[in-house]
């Protein structure tokens, strides 16, 4: 069966320090992933996602994630994290041919220190 | 992309009454999906919309609890039966633009049961 596992379920970062969410998949296909981040009493907006190709992909407010196949992992990573950064991230697989069907990790929280 | 608005954003309602939450679509799409996210939890399918045929239901969600309806290839309704404070969640309207591609969601209704 498919499954999503993010081992972190909460992260606390100092502003300007980098930042790596882990996550990884069970899919039986070449999986289509993503990472969703939700801000309090807010829907989710895709950050980015992986369909074929570079495995490294670039997404929005500065964040990139990286597809192993050999870990069937897609770790999330921002370089330098800003305050307004703190929110659940969310990992996602999609289900092929599915037409959009997601089946979501546990979410991480995500901290921000001064 | 794909704008949804979903309504209500929010509600407040009596255990046992029914609330119906509407999904609409600022264009034709095939696939409709509607999700639940328990309080603190992730997102979990409950069923896909089809447009001219029943909704298909994930695992532990059944149509006399949460019948759903789709008229047309813009429009959804998901209607939460017979609730009781373990309904309280935030109900998800989710949309595809095409196969294998990325989701959209909309904003989401608060549901609290008292």
């Amino acid at each position: 069966a498919q499954s999503v596992t993010q081992p972190d379920i909460h992260i606390t970062v100092s502003e300007g320090a980098s930042l790596e969410l882990r996550c990884n998949y069970s899919y039986g296909a070449t999986p289509y992933l993503f990472w969703y981040v939700q801000s309090p009493g807010q829907g989710l907006q895709l950050l980015l996602k992986y369909f074929s190709g570079d495995t490294l992909v670039q997404g929005i407010k500065g964040f990139e994630a990286e597809f192993k196949r050999s870990q069937s992992s897609f770790n999330l990573r921002k370089p330098s994290v800003h305050w307004s950064d703190a929110a659940e991230y969310f990992c996602a697989v999609g289900l092929y041919n599915q037409g959009g069907k997601l089946i979501f990790g546990q979410g991480t929280e995500l901290s921000v220190k001064p | 992309s794909a704008v949804i608005s979903q309504k209500p954003s929010r509600d407040i309602c009596q255990r046992g009454t029914s609330l119906t939450i509407q999904c609409q679509v600022d264009s034709q799409v095939t696939m409709m999906f509607w999700y639940r996210q328990q309080p603190g939890q992730s997102l979990t399918l409950i069923a896909t919309a089809n447009q001219g045929s029943e909704a298909t239901y994930e695992s532990g969600f059944v149509i006399d609890k949460f019948p759903i309806s789709r008229p047309n290839l813009t429009f959804s309704t998901l209607t939460v039966s017979n609730m009781s404070p373990e309904d309280s969640s935030i109900y998800l309207c989710s949309v595809a633009v095409g196969t294998n591609t990325e989701a959209f969601f909309g904003q989401g209704t608060r549901l609290t049961v008292v």
